[in-house]
């Protein structure tokens, strides 16, 4: 059975990077099958896709986050890990980590909530 | 930012009908199949529809979607007090090239 964790900081201060861990069991993060993936929502608002990683190491990002987002990927962990710098109060959100395919998104992690505050 | 419209609510007695509209454009649903999430409170989204009319197995046949040109719908039939959730629809967006998801339609069993 596929399952996803999330694991970071539970507190993020403004303009710091926020930095997260996603550790995989039940599959492998080569896959080339899928995009790991990075989502987030606002407490009570709606879902926002951040970016992915596949085929190993090749990332796709939000353009409205791409300045700020890095995604990379730890095989031998089998861990793929999120980057969002310069954070400010508008990044506080749940993060959860997702393996997603163009057909579904079938596995989530319970999600983490990192609020951004001094 | 949400990209997929939806509308903000949706309600209905036990045993009724009820739909979900969302609406996206040509790089999303008009060449990408939907997704449809359920999602509760504190918990995590769970895929519910795939490709614009599957059910994953331990779905109950009550929800169904279906899709037309840019917009799609989800519609739970049989409305029971479980169903009372959050539901959000998703698909690939060729320009993105990655996903977009609906602005979220909370259910409400009166």
């Amino acid at each position: 059975q596929v399952q996803l964790q999330e694991s970071g900081p539970g507190l993020v201060k403004p303009s710091e990077t926020l930095s997260l861990t996603c550790t995989v069991s039940g599959d492998s993060v080569s896959s080339s099958s899928y995009y790991w993936s990075w989502i987030r929502q606002p407490p009570g608002k709606g879902l926002e896709w951040i970016g992915y990683t596949y085929y190993g190491g090749s990332t796709n990002y939000n353009p409205s986050l791409k300045s700020r987002v890095t995604i990379s990927v730890d095989t031998s962990k089998n861990q793929f890990s999120l980057k969002l710098n310069s954070v400010t109060a508008a990044d506080t959100a749940v993060y959860y980590c997702a393996r997603a395919s163009l057909t579904m998104i079938a596995y989530w992690g319970q999600g983490t909530l990192v609020p951004v505050s001094s | 930012q949400s990209v997929l419209t939806q509308p903000p609510s949706a309600s209905g007695t036990p045993g009724q009908r009820v739909t979900i509209s969302c609406s996206g454009s040509s790089s999303n649903i008009g060449s990408n199949a939907v997704k449809w999430f359920q999602q509760f409170p504190g918990t995590a989204p769970k895929i519910l529809i795939y490709s614009n009319n599957q059910r994953p197995s331990g779905v109950p046949d009550r929800f169904s979607g279906s899709k037309s040109g840019a917009s799609a719908s989800l519609a739970i039939s049989g409305l029971q007090s479980e169903d009372e959730a959050d539901y959000y629809c998703a698909a690939w967006d060729d320009s993105q090239i990655g996903y977009v998801f609906g602005t979220g339609t909370m259910v409400t069993v009166l």
